[in-house]
């Protein structure tokens, strides 16, 4: 069974900190490994991560994924109060059809 | 502008009735999907759908039937043999063979 478990599950942090949130996953057929940020209703998209070792970087975040030791972690960092949100770890698979399979999500509260 | 539309946003349903819960796209996606997610989880699979008048069942599709009769078009019914069916229903899309997921904004269905 294909399976992503994310960590923590919940994290509260003062603005200005850094934070790394962590993904791991146990997939067959793995395509690539997604980070969605989602504050309201529909996640809205943040990386996408096929190859090891090579940061993916968009101003105050960046991700990198290790596909030997099946894992992927989300750097924020000076974080604010507008980062705060569940952001969500997916992986992208094929068997037989295509599909996302979910992490359980970090809960991420931003304190001023 | 091309997305998804799930509607109705905010849905009350009394124990023991079905209900649909609709998702239209217009970006000529050929896959489309149904999540559930729960409160501090994150998103499970029902249903996904690779082509018209095909579908398979996701992780927790029992209480849950859909339909694909036009490639614009994914609805969910939440039937009465859903034990906990209060949650947030998300809908989304994709081409085949890519990794570009399109999200709707989610439809939040409580049961009274």
């Amino acid at each position: 069974e294909d399976k992503v478990v994310q960590s923590p599950l919940s994290l509260v942090v003062h603005e200005g900190d850094t934070v790394t949130l962590n993904c791991s996953y146990e997939v067959t057929n793995f395509r690539s490994l997604l980070w969605y940020k989602q504050e309201k209703k529909a996640p809205t998209f943040l990386f996408m991560l096929t190859s090891s070792g090579i940061e993916k970087k968009s101003g105050r975040l960046s991700s990198i994924l290790d596909k030997k030791e099946l894992f992927s972690i989300l750097n924020i960092t000076a974080t604010q109060t507008g980062d705060s949100a569940v952001y969500l770890c997916a992986v992208d698979v094929i068997q037989g059809a295509q599909k996302l399979v979910f992490g359980q999500g970090t809960r991420l509260t931003i304190n001023p | 502008d091309g997305g998804i539309t799930q509607s109705p946003k905010y849905l009350f349903r009394k124990e023991g009735q079905n209900v649909t819960l609709s998702c239209e796209q217009n970006l000529n996606h050929d896959a489309m999907y149904w999540y559930r997610q729960d409160p501090g989880q994150g998103l499970r699979l029902i249903y996904y759908s690779q082509i018209v008048n095909d579908f398979q069942k996701g992780d927790i599709a029992e209480g849950y039937s859909v339909s694909r009769e036009k490639k614009e078009s994914f609805p969910l019914t939440v039937t009465s043999a859903q034990k906990n069916p209060t949650a947030f229903y998300l809908c989304a899309s994709s081409i085949q063979g890519t990794t570009g997921y399109t999200f709707g904004s989610g439809t939040r269905l409580t049961v009274v």
